[in-house]
Parts: C-alpha cells; structure tokens; sequence
C-alpha cells in the first residue's frame, strides 16, 4: 500500500482558499487518490477522488500532476465548518488489498 | 435510508469482559471494514470483509474476531477486553468498484477499566 504525507496542521481564515498538499511517491498504476473528512466525535466522510489531472466538485477540487506522485486538495473560500481534519488515502478497493488505509491527517482550523 | 449504523454508541468494559460490536448497513454494499482511533492518531484497520462469508486481517488484528455472517452485519468481537483497546471503533462499507469511496458510520466508543 501506497503511503502517504502531509502536513501535520494548517491554519486559514475564513474566505481564503485552502490547499492540502499530499506526497504519495510509491502510488502504484491502479491506485486511486482519495480525501476524507473527518469531524470531532464522527465518522470520516468521502470528500473527493480522482486518478489523474484534476477533478472538481461541489465541495472541493483536486489536482494531480501527471507523474501522480502528489496530489493537492483545494477548498475555496473556507468557512469555520470546514475546522477539521483531512486524510489523503491511496489505494484501490479492486486489487487484492481491497482496503483504505488512512495516516494522521492535516487538521486544518479556520479562524475568523 | 440510514446508511451504517453502529450499536451500541458507548461502552464501558472491566477488563476481561467481553463483548460485540455491530455493524449493519443498508447499502448492499459488498466490502465492509473495521477501523480504530486513537486520540490525535488517524483510523487504523482492524478487520474487513469483501463478502458474505469472508474475512480478512487488518493492520492490527491482534485481540478482535470478527464475523459476517449476512451481507448488511458486519459483527466485531473482543473475547477478553484490555485496557489497550480502549478506543473509538467505526466500521465502514463500500462497493466493489475500483474507486475509494466509502461510508462510516458514527462510531462507537469504547473504554475498558
């Protein structure tokens, strides 16, 4: 299984734009790119995914440089809701791992 | 549509007592997982499940069994609880895609005396 980085914390301010940049240098060819969510005292929650380029949606965006040995999560205009931490997760639940493996997170809190 | 339930949502154990967590989705979803959490750490896979019938270890297996006996229940035991496994639980299903997107439930905290 792939293993990922990221930085320990990051602070913002409510309406700046927020990246989260994660290194996954050992991604393997069928490893997928995955941000979770996850507030005090709840379970994770699927945010984005993508295997290349740059995928967006409702919530957030996600580029991903073409040798895919990082990937950077984007959330624009952040708002006190978005205090939490973020998992960047590698892997492919269609190989013979079949599991999500998660490593420490970024806690990310917004100030006002 | 309640998505992963988890029961029971707190729980407190003497040591050696033990006990089962369960799991239930209503997804028809194929995979399920066991995952713990420790304060300030990230979620640490315990056990899965691709299917009926089918288990598999984890990252950290050691003191858990776990069952599945039915496609939406994916049961969690601890034969002889220790302090060391005092933890918050969530369990998690998906599908058999070649994607990572899945479902948590609210978790289960768990402190053994």
């Amino acid at each position: 299984l792939a293993k990922t980085t990221q930085p320990i914390s990051m602070d913002s301010y409510e309406g700046q734009e927020v990246n989260i940049t994660c290194s996954h240098n050992n991604i393997a060819t069928n490893d997928y790119i995955t941000w979770y969510q996850q507030f005090p005292s709840q379970g994770p929650r699927f945010i984005i995914q993508g295997y290349k380029t740059k995928v967006t949606n409702e919530v957030a965006s996600l580029f991903i440089p073409a040798d895919r040995k990082s990937s950077t999560l984007s959330l624009p205009r952040v708002s006190l809701s978005d205090t939490a931490v973020y998992y960047c997760l590698v892997g492919s639940l269609s190989g013979s791992a079949r599991q999500l493996t998660f490593g420490s997170g970024t806690q990310l809190t917004v100030l006002p | 549509n309640a998505g992963v339930t988890q029961t029971p949502k707190f729980r407190v154990l003497k040591t050696g007592q033990s006990m089962t967590l369960l799991c239930a989705q209503d997804m028809n979803h194929e995979y399920m997982y066991w995952y713990r959490q420790d304060p300030g750490m990230g979620l640490r896979l315990i056990h899965y499940s691709v299917g009926e019938g089918t288990t598999a270890k984890g990252e950290v297996p050691d003191g858990y069994n776990v069952s599945r006996l039915k496609k939406q229940n994916f049961l969690l035991g601890l034969e002889s609880a220790a302090p060391s496994q005092t933890s918050v639980y969530f369990c998690a299903s998906s599908l058999p895609r070649s994607n990572t997107e899945a479902f948590f439930g609210q978790g289960t905290r768990l402190t053994v005396v």
